[in-house]
């Protein structure tokens, strides 16, 4: 089956700086990735999403990065904002025994210091 | 446009008791999840539904817990009798149909915990 890990269960940065969170997967065959950012609270919110025929995809402040050779993506946030604190999941969307579903990695706790 | 709701949002019970929670989707979503997420740890799925259909509830342990979408919109989770291993937030999610995970927006969830 399919499992998805964090490096670096938390990661605290200073306002201003960019943030990288990676995250590592199982399945060679796997080929829709998203990254989702959880307040305290709140439920999982998307951030952004790539399918394995890209390596790079960008959006607002946001890039992901994956590299199919060694099955790893990243999350990279530019100039981290207080409002950026949260925790960071990566999902894998895949076939799961019944059907397709989102597999979700253990999270990283991403902490921006002012 | 309104989120998805959920209700409650915290609970506390004592083990072997029953305990049910409520979703209401976004309006039009025909897809609508329950999953299960452990203090620390990813959402994990526990049990899919379109429209009134399960799709998949292969990680659902059915010999305590229970879902039902009536009409194929609201929806609720019942656990009967509550284990301490069952303490979690669950998490209510719907999208606008099965194959689009970019579509799925996630409730606020009900934070449970079993003493």
């Amino acid at each position: 089956g399919e499992s998805v890990g964090l490096h670096l269960p938390t990661l605290s940065v200073q306002e201003g700086d960019n943030s990288i969170i990676n995250c590592a997967y199982s399945n060679s065959a796997s080929d829709y990735f998203i990254w989702y950012k959880q307040e305290s609270g709140k439920g999982p919110q998307f951030i952004i999403d790539i399918r394995s025929n890209m390596d790079k995809r960008q959006g607002q402040r946001v890039t992901v990065l994956l590299n199919k050779t060694v099955k790893h993506l990243s999350l990279q946030i530019a100039a981290t904002q207080p409002g950026d604190s949260a925790v960071y999941f990566c999902a894998v969307y895949g076939y799961g025994g019944a059907t397709n579903k989102l597999i979700f990695g253990t999270g990283t706790l991403l902490a921006v210091q002012p | 446009e309104a989120g998805v709701a959920q209700s409650p949002r915290y609970k506390i019970i004592e083990k072997r008791q029953s305990v049910a929670f409520w979703c209401n989707p976004i309006s039009g979503h025909a897809t609508l999840y329950w999953y299960q997420q452990i203090l620390g740890q990813g959402p994990k799925l526990l049990i899919q539904f379109q429209n009134n259909g399960v799709v998949d509830d292969s990680q659902l342990p059915k010999d305590r817990f229970s879902a039902e979408r009536l009409k194929g919109v609201d929806s609720t989770l019942k656990i009967q009798p509550a284990k301490l291993e069952d303490s979690a937030v669950y998490l209510c999610a719907s999208s606008l149909w099965q194959a689009a995970p970019d579509t799925q927006y996630f409730g606020p969830g009900t934070r449970l915990t079993v003493l």
